[in-house]
């Protein structure tokens, strides 16, 4: 199964308005990155949070990091149309001596103008 | 500095077809890693190679594979083909693949399986 779960699997906010989103994950890590897909088109990255930090803010993008409930939150502030776009957690962990990239199952953000 | 690129973007094939990918990552990336993408299955590893070496390895069946070039290049190539491939086919490139670096994906190349 995958290591990351988000939740909300879906989110329709007013413009304007804040926007959180949670992800889950099952075991310890080194890094939770956060990325962006626009309609089945590729991702991009938009914030990286190592194990030892708690938060980490990127203009208008608050993540946070408990490591100890295996969960991280995005929150979008003063939501814009152009946030409306699926919104994906990816966690990377040691295994057999390589590191393995696991992405979360989305979230997809409706902002309405 | 150009992206990552993949083509074809789109690509319609018949079952037990092999169909070929190619990406091209960023200029300096030395890692470059491949998903599937699906609305059942979401976003999952494929495998991921460094200086021509396949280094990780996700759990798909071995009509999977891919290979990279000196100039770190990489092709995916699925062969025998069924219907449950059809899927967005994501590469991401990084410097070196290690941890604590950001993946710079291409825009994906669409397959169709008839």
């Amino acid at each position: 199964s995958q290591q990351g779960e988000e939740d909300p699997q879906a989110l329709s906010i007013q413009e304007g308005e804040n926007a959180t989103m949670n992800c889950s994950y099952k075991t310890s890590i080194n890094n939770l990155q956060w990325y962006r897909q626009n309609s089945g088109r590729g991702l991009v990255h938009l914030i990286l949070i190592r194990s030892n930090e708690r938060e980490k803010h990127s203009g208008r993008l608050r993540v946070t990091l408990d490591t100890s409930k295996k969960s991280s939150s995005l929150l979008i502030t003063a939501s814009r149309a152009a946030d409306t776009a699926s919104y994906f957690c990816a966690t990377d962990f040691l295994t057999s001596g390589t590191y393995k990239y696991i992405f979360g199952t989305g979230t997809r953000l409706k902002v309405l103008a | 500095k150009a992206g990552v690129t993949q083509t074809p973007r789109y690509l319609i094939k018949t079952r037990g077809q092999q169909v070929t990918l190619s990406c091209s990552p960023i200029s300096g990336h030395r890692s470059v890693s491949w998903y599937q993408q699906t609305p059942g299955q979401g976003l999952q590893f494929l495998f991921e190679y460094f200086s021509e070496t396949q280094r990780n390895k996700g759990n798909f069946p071995g009509r999977f594979s891919g290979r990279q070039f000196s100039n770190s290049r990489s092709e995916m190539n699925v062969s025998t083909l069924e219907l449950g491939d059809s899927a967005l086919y994501l590469c991401a490139s990084s410097l070196d693949g290690g941890t604590v670096e950001t993946q710079y994906f291409g825009p994906g190349t669409r397959l169709l399986v008839l």
